[in-house]
C-alpha cells in the first residue's frame, strides 16, 4: 500500500522568508512518481512538479526547489523569499509503477503575511 | 486553450436526487478521474479511468456511478444513495496514471 504524510497542516510565515514543506512517503515499488500540486484560494489544483524515483537531483525552479532524498522518504518542496501569492494549500502526490493510482498527503496550508 | 471543463461551478439539489456532474477535457489524454474534497480535508479519489469504456473504483465509490463513452468526457453521477454528499468535487485528466494530473475547477455541491 502507499501513504504520503505531510506532516505540518498548517505554517505561515511572513513575506520574504523562506519556507519548507515535508513530505514524507511509503511504496514497496521501486519505480514510482512524487509530484507536488498548489491548491490556491479558487480551489482548482496546479501541477508544480513530476519526479521519478530514480532522478535523485534536486530540482529548482525560480523561487521554488525540491529536495529528494530516497534514504528518508520525503520530497521536500521550498520556497524561497515568500511571497503573499504563494499562499494556498500543497499537496504531495505518490504513484507506484505498474498503473497505480495516485496517493495524495493530507495537504499543507501555507500562509504568506505581509 | 487546452484544459478541462467543469460544469456547473456551482449545484443545489434536493435530498433524495441523483445529480450528474460534468467534466470534458481536449487534452488528448486517456486517463481521468474524479475526487471529492470536504472542507480542511486532502483530496479522495471516487472513480478513475484509463481508457474509453473502462473505469474503476477508487477508494470513496459508494453511491456514485461514472461512465466513460468517449475519450474526453468523464461525467459523475451522485446517486440519492451518497449519505454525504454536499462537498467540492474535482476533475482531473492525465496522459497515463502515473503521468501529472491537470484538474478542473470543480463544481462545489450542496444537497439541503
Amino acid at each position: 500500500a502507499q501513504k504520503v504524510t505531510q506532516a505540518q497542516t498548517e505554517i505561515s510565515v511572513v513575506e520574504k522568508e523562506d519556507v519548507t514543506l515535508d513530505c514524507v512517503y511509503e511504496t514497496r515499488d521501486t519505480t514510482y512518481y512524487l509530484f507536488w500540486y498548489k491548491q490556491p484560494p479558487s480551489g482548482e489544483l496546479v501541477f508544480l512538479i513530476r519526479r521519478n524515483s530514480f532522478d535523485e537531483q534536486n530540482e529548482i525552479s525560480g523561487r521554488y526547489s525540491w529536495n529528494f532524498q530516497k534514504s528518508t522518504s520525503s520530497f521536500n518542496f521550498t520556497i524561497t523569499a515568500s511571497q503573499v501569492v504563494d499562499s494556498a494549500v500543497y499537496f504531495c502526490a505518490l504513484s507506484g509503477g505498474g498503473y497505480q493510482k495516485v496517493t495524495f498527503g493530507t495537504g499543507t496550508k501555507l500562509q504568506v503575511i505581509p | 486553450d487546452g484544459g478541462i471543463t467543469q460544469s456547473p461551478k456551482y449545484l443545489f439539489r434536493k435530498e433524495g436526487q441523483n445529480v450528474t456532474l460534468s467534466c470534458e477535457q481536449n487534452l488528448n489524454h486517456d486517463a481521468m478521474y474524479w475526487y471529492r474534497q470536504d472542507p480542511g480535508q486532502g483530496l479522495r479519489l471516487i472513480y478513475y479511468s484509463q481508457i474509453v469504456n473502462d473505469f474503476q473504483k477508487g477508494d470513496i465509490a459508494e453511491g456514485y456511478s461514472v461512465s466513460r463513452e468517449k475519450k474526453e468526457s468523464f461525467p459523475l453521477t451522485v446517486t440519492s444513495a451518497q449519505k454525504n454528499p454536499t462537498a467540492f468535487y474535482l476533475c482531473a485528466s492525465s496522459e497515463q496514471l502515473t503521468y501529472e494530473q491537470y484538474f478542473g475547477p470543480g463544481t462545489r455541491l450542496t444537497v439541503t
